[in-house]
């Protein structure tokens, strides 16, 4: 079955704790992207990648990293984590015109 | 500054009346829009698109339609459905990107179709 998955789907941590959400698909796809979902704002691309080591920024980059070291996986680092970081993260893979999303991560940074 | 806009942030409409999302964008390097679904406690799914060289999209009972002039696009579910319910993303591709991996997306609009 084609997908996407993230872990965890739902994390509560702490200020400054480093973290890293987890992407994988199975779909062979070379672009993949990172995007938030607040209240308001809709969702709000952080991170793309087009392929393997090729990794750009997206709107709201600060305070996120990524990394693309395999087609199928596409971490999103939070190396000090804030509370305006709290939010909805989705990871998703893209063929063509069409994003693949996964289930989401509930992030809350107290 | 938001250049996909959806101001109405929930609709409401009765099983089997039409549903009328609607949304505005600013910029006018978008040239590909696509409207996207998203249930509670799942990622967004693909519902339609459609090209800045048509004005209208069909496919069952939902059409996009496209007004370049107005920078206005709109999702009609006809009839409604309460499987319908669910948040409507509309997003846009700007022309020079020849992948999908750069859209923007609008805020949102709740959608309940009561039975």
């Amino acid at each position: 079955e084609a997908q996407v998955t993230q872990n965890p789907r739902y994390l509560i941590t702490v200020t400054g704790k480093k973290l890293t959400v987890t992407c994988s698909q199975n779909m062979n796809h070379e672009y993949m992207s990172w995007y938030r979902q607040d209240p308001g704002l809709g969702l709000r691309q952080i991170y793309y990648s087009m392929n393997v080591e090729v990794t750009d920024k997206g709107d709201v980059p600060e305070g996120y990293k990524v990394s693309r070291k395999e087609k199928r996986n596409f971490p999103l680092i939070l190396e000090s984590p804030s509370p305006n970081q709290t939010s909805l993260y989705f990871c998703a893979s893209i063929r063509g015109d069409t994003q693949y999303f996964g289930p989401g991560t509930r992030l809350t940074v107290l | 500054d938001q250049q996909v806009k959806q101001n109405s942030p929930s609709l409401s409409v009765q099983e089997g009346r039409i549903s009328i999302l609607n949304c505005d964008y600013t910029n006018s390097m978008f040239d590909y829009f696509l409207w996207y679904k998203k249930y509670p406690a799942e990622g967004p799914t693909f519902l339609i698109s459609i090209s800045s060289i048509k004005d209208k999209n069909e496919d069952g009972r939902f059409t996009v339609f496209l007004n370049k002039s107005a920078k206005h696009l709109s999702l009609h579910i006809v009839p409604s459905q309460p499987g319908d319910s669910a948040v409507y993303f509309c997003a846009a591709r700007p022309l020079h990107e020849t992948s999908g991996s750069r859209l923007t997306f609008g805020e949102g609009t709740q959608l309940t179709v009561n039975p």
